[in-house]
């Protein structure tokens, strides 16, 4: 079954500090790609960054960086000098096939890890 | 600014109503999808669109219908035969293309009166 888990229910972090987001997913496909979005309070899933399988750099976009170890099928993000503004649920997804789609894609999707940032 | 719009934010039903959530993009997106959030259970796939006058079923599709009758809307119909619509509803799209993601409208939060 493909699935994604994310281990870490709830986590706090001190503003300008840096957290570590865990992910891990299990899938057979070779290639796919692997997202982390985003969703504050006001409930709109915001994309933070993405890694597609066949890349072994990791991510990286602004404070935002991910950790990703394909053998182990892990995919951390990691968040430097938090900020009030990230205070979200965030969530691990990656690209699945979908039935009589052809090249589309659906999301498997983990739980969501739910970040405070703390003053 | 290009985006996807869902409205109504807010939406009650009665019971052996149906009722129909909105949805457009202006991001000439090929594919459109629908999507149910629950508390503690993530986000799962009620239905997906690829193309005009064609649509899939996803992994929750019973008690809803959708339409694509135009590339920029897809419709979600939350029928009678749903016996638990309280949920968040989330539309997105995307751009066909390796690793293009999806891209998601402020969603509708339904309940029942």
């Amino acid at each position: 079954a493909q699935t994604v888990t994310q281990s870490q229910p709830e986590m706090s972090v001190q503003e300008a500090e840096t957290v570590t987001l865990s992910c891990t997913y299990d899938t057979s496909e070779s290639n796919y790609y692997l997202f982390w979005y985003k969703q504050p309070p006001s409930r709109q899933m915001i994309l933070v960054i993405r890694q597609e399988a066949y890349k072994q750099q990791n991510a990286t976009e602004n404070r935002f960086s991910v950790n990703f170890q394909k053998a182990a099928k892990s995919f951390s993000l990691k968040i430097s000098d938090s900020q009030l503004g990230d205070t979200a649920m965030y969530f691990c997804a990656f690209t699945a096939p979908l039935i009589n789609a052809g090249n589309n894609r659906k999301l498997i999707w983990g739980l969501g890890t739910s970040l405070a940032v703390n003053p | 600014d290009g985006g996807i719009t869902q409205s109504p934010k807010y939406l009650f039903r009665k019971e052996g109503q149906n009722v129909t959530l909105s949805c457009e993009q202006n991001l000439n997106h090929d594919a459109m999808y629908w999507y149910r959030q629950d508390p503690g259970q993530g986000l799962r796939l009620i239905y997906y669109s690829q193309i005009v006058n064609d649509f899939q079923k996803g992994d929750i599709a019973e008690g809803y219908s959708v339409s694509r009758e135009k590339k920029e809307s897809f419709p979600l119909t939350v029928t009678s035969a749903q016996k638990n619509p309280t949920a968040f509803y989330l539309c997105a799209s995307r751009r066909f293309g390796g690793g293009q993601p999806q891209h998601f409208g402020d969603g509708t939060r339904l309940s029942i009166l």
